[in-house]
């Protein structure tokens, strides 16, 4: 069973759409992450969400939006694409909040034409 | 000054060479770090995870914590064409009480040659 799924694995859509990615943990961890690296690699986090609690990036835009039906769900959903969304989007768990290790996702990578 | 300085590489040794990775960082609240790696299209997957300064070792990894220089290292002994990845350094502040994600340093892509 994988630990921490998500899909769509590859989406490819246009500019000013709006899309969401999925993410699942069968692991009963209590928080779940969603990170982003961009064509350089570089891997940075966007929102950790805990008991109900959000915690989000400051640079990260306001037309990305996390949405957790339970506790075992972390959706992201994103309104008007830009170009510059286009990458890779990991999604992570940990059982508690900080120094516990981060399990992650497969990645969904986002291409926006 | 970026929080977290790795050097991208690419970083080419023989297969069986010992291989060095390093990281600097600059913020002393900085108190967990992790080594993961990441292969191709995939996502990083945990190697080391330690808490405070010294070594720790895990069948031919070992992770090695500075705090006082602010430098993390992880060396790889008897390296395999399997090693062949991006490895992340990733760092963790003591919590204020909310869930704090990974700050990653940018990785290093490393190929063992066969």
């Amino acid at each position: 069973d994988t630990a921490v799924s998500q899909t769509p694995k590859y989406l490819v859509t246009q500019m000013g759409n709006d899309k969401s990615i999925k993410c699942e943990q069968n692991l009963g961890h209590d928080t779940m992450y969603w990170y982003k690296q961009d064509s350089k690699k570089f891997l940075k986090i966007m929102f950790s969400y805990n008991n109900k609690e959000l915690i989000i990036n400051e640079t990260v835009p306001n037309r990305f939006s996390p949405k957790s039906p339970d506790k075992a769900h972390l959706n992201l959903h994103i309104n008007s694409l830009e170009l510059g969304d286009s990458a890779v989007y990991f999604c992570a768990s940990s059982q508690g909040l900080a120094g516990d290790t981060q399990y992650f996702g497969p990645g969904t990578r986002l291409t926006v034409l | 000054q970026k929080e977290v300085e790795q050097d991208p590489g690419p970083l080419s040794v023989p297969e069986g060479a010992i291989v060095s990775l390093n990281c600097t960082y600059s913020n002393s609240a900085f108190q967990y770090f992790m080594w993961y790696r990441q292969y191709s299209r995939k996502g990083p997957e945990l190697l080391m995870y330690t808490y405070s300064s010294g070594n720790k070792e895990d069948g031919r990894f070992t992770a090695q914590v500075d705090k006082s220089s602010k430098y993390i290292s992880l060396f790889i002994r008897d390296s395999q064409p399997s090693d062949s990845a991006t490895y992340l350094c990733a760092l963790i502040p003591i919590a204020g009480g909310g869930a704090d994600g990974l700050t990653f340093g940018k990785g290093t892509h490393l190929i063992i040659q066969p």
